[in-house]
């Protein structure tokens, strides 16, 4: 158990509605990142808040978007969705320092139909 | 981030040694070396990283190259427990805290 932990689990969707996705760092870690692993494109990053704040955006579309809340928690939306968008989405959490390993959630898996 | 090629795949007899190796040639002066696994249906998990020294922990061994152009994950004895996409990443300080994962090698272990 890494101590991260992400909700739901599996969410199964059509093409065109919007969801969000949680995410709770380990406890004392100011960082969060997600991630994204589709069998055609492996595992990519999308975005990393830092104590609230964007520090960085990887392969994010722009349907995509998330923010991280004064208690550390995250939240990743996905809106308009496409068939594509079907993938697991991994939130990773890790203290402050660049070099610092990062502990990854269980992932949830979304099934866009 | 700097480029880093690996075997698609590896197979290894439970109880043995594993060796998985990891190519940088481009390694910058400031990249450290990381490596995560992934085991099935669960996300990546470290597993060591280090700069220029051969480094151990309770879950492997890195031993790297003299000019850092490649390095060596060592898993002293495979359990079943250890079959899992290996990944080898660069990662430097100064350009940002995300993880470029590439492509990995996925480790079989027979018993």
């Amino acid at each position: 158990d890494s101590g991260v932990t992400q909700t739901p689990k599996h969410l199964i969707t059509a093409t065109g509605q919007r969801v969000t996705l949680r995410c709770s760092p380990r406890s004392g870690d100011l960082s969060v990142y997600w991630y994204q692993q589709s069998l055609d494109q492996g595992l990519q990053f999308l975005i990393h808040y830092y104590n609230g704040e964007e520090r960085a955006k990887g392969n994010i579309l722009e349907r995509f978007s998330a923010q991280q809340f004064p208690d550390l928690h995250s939240e990743l939306n996905l809106s308009s969705l496409e068939l594509g968008d079907s993938a697991l989405y991994f939130c990773a959490s890790s203290v402050s320092a660049p070099i610092n390993e990062q502990f990854f959630g269980p992932g949830t898996r979304l099934t866009v139909l | 981030d700097a480029k880093t090629t690996q075997p698609n795949s590896m197979e290894s007899n439970e109880e043995e040694p594993v060796h998985l190796p990891c190519n940088h040639s481009t390694i910058s002066g400031t990249d450290y070396i990381h490596w995560y696994r992934q085991l099935p249906s669960q996300g990546p998990e470290y597993v060591i990283h280090g700069l220029t020294s051969n480094v151990n922990n309770r879950m492997a061994s890195l031993a790297i190259a003299e000019d850092r152009k490649s390095s060596t994950l060592i898993l002293h004895r495979a359990t079943l427990r250890d079959a899992a996409v290996y990944y080898c990443i660069l990662r430097d300080p100064g350009a940002g805290n995300m993880l470029t994962f590439g492509g990995g090698t996925r480790l079989m272990v027979k018993p």
